[in-house]
């Protein structure tokens, strides 16, 4: 069965640094992926995905992930946090046999970015 | 509509009792799908509907789970006896079509229901 892990429940960083929110994921055939995002009372978010072609993928408000196929690993980053990235995100990869199609999600990282 | 509707926002509920949530696809989108979220358990799958085709009812925790689809358009998810393991945030996704969903841009969330069981 295909799935994803989120092995961080939390990540802090400070305003102005790098972030990493770390996902790896395991899948029979090509994966493809996602990144959501939650912000506080508000619903989920697209970010980005990665289906094929180049493994650096740059979604909304700045994130990028980099697809790692030996290591099956689809990191999500930013090169400069800001407060407002304050948030709940979600890995998710795509799970299709003969009678679905649907997002396989991870348990979730919570992103908190420090002034 | 211009969004995923769900309704209500807030369930509070008894022990034992039945409740019905209800969600509102984006106009036109012919897959839906119904997620639950409980603290520490992220994003659990629980049925997807494509168009006419039969369900996929995988992700239902357990018999006291159902849903329905009417007319290719409004869901409703009922949990029969509730229990307060039950209590959690059940999320309402909507797609073009899953393959455009999971091929394109993802799925349009709703807001959610945040069900309590006391």
């Amino acid at each position: 069965a295909q799935s994803v892990a989120q092995p961080e429940d939390q990540v802090n960083v400070a305003e102005g640094n790098p972030l990493t929110v770390k996902c790896t994921y395991s899948v029979s055939g090509n994966p493809y992926l996602f990144w959501y995002v939650q912000y506080p009372n508000r619903g989920l978010q697209f970010l980005l995905k990665y289906i094929t072609g180049d493994n650096l993928v740059k979604g909304s408000y700045g994130f990028e992930a980099e697809f790692n196929k030996s290591q099956t690993s689809f990191h999500l980053k930013k090169p400069s946090a800001l407060v407002s990235d304050s948030a709940l995100y979600f890995c998710a990869v795509r799970d299709i046999t003969y009678n679905t199609d649907k997002l396989i999600f991870g348990t979730g990282t919570r992103l908190q970015v420090f002034p | 509509g211009a969004g995923v509707s769900q309704s209500p926002s807030n369930k509070v509920t008894e022990k034992g009792k039945d409740v019905e949530l209800r969600c509102d696809p984006i106009s036109g989108h012919t897959a839906l799908y119904w997620y639950r979220q409980s603290l520490g358990q992220g994003l659990e799958f629980l049925i997807y509907f494509q168009g006419n085709s039969a369900p996929d009812k995988s992700g239902l925790p357990s018999d006291r789970f159902s849903a329905e689809r009417t007319g290719g358009s409004v869901s409703t998810l009922t949990i029969q006896r509730t229990q307060q393991e039950d209590s959690a945030v059940y999320l309402c996704a909507s797609s073009p079509s899953a393959g455009t969903a999971t091929t394109n841009y993802g799925y349009t969330f709703g807001s959610g229901t945040r069900l309590t069981v006391v």
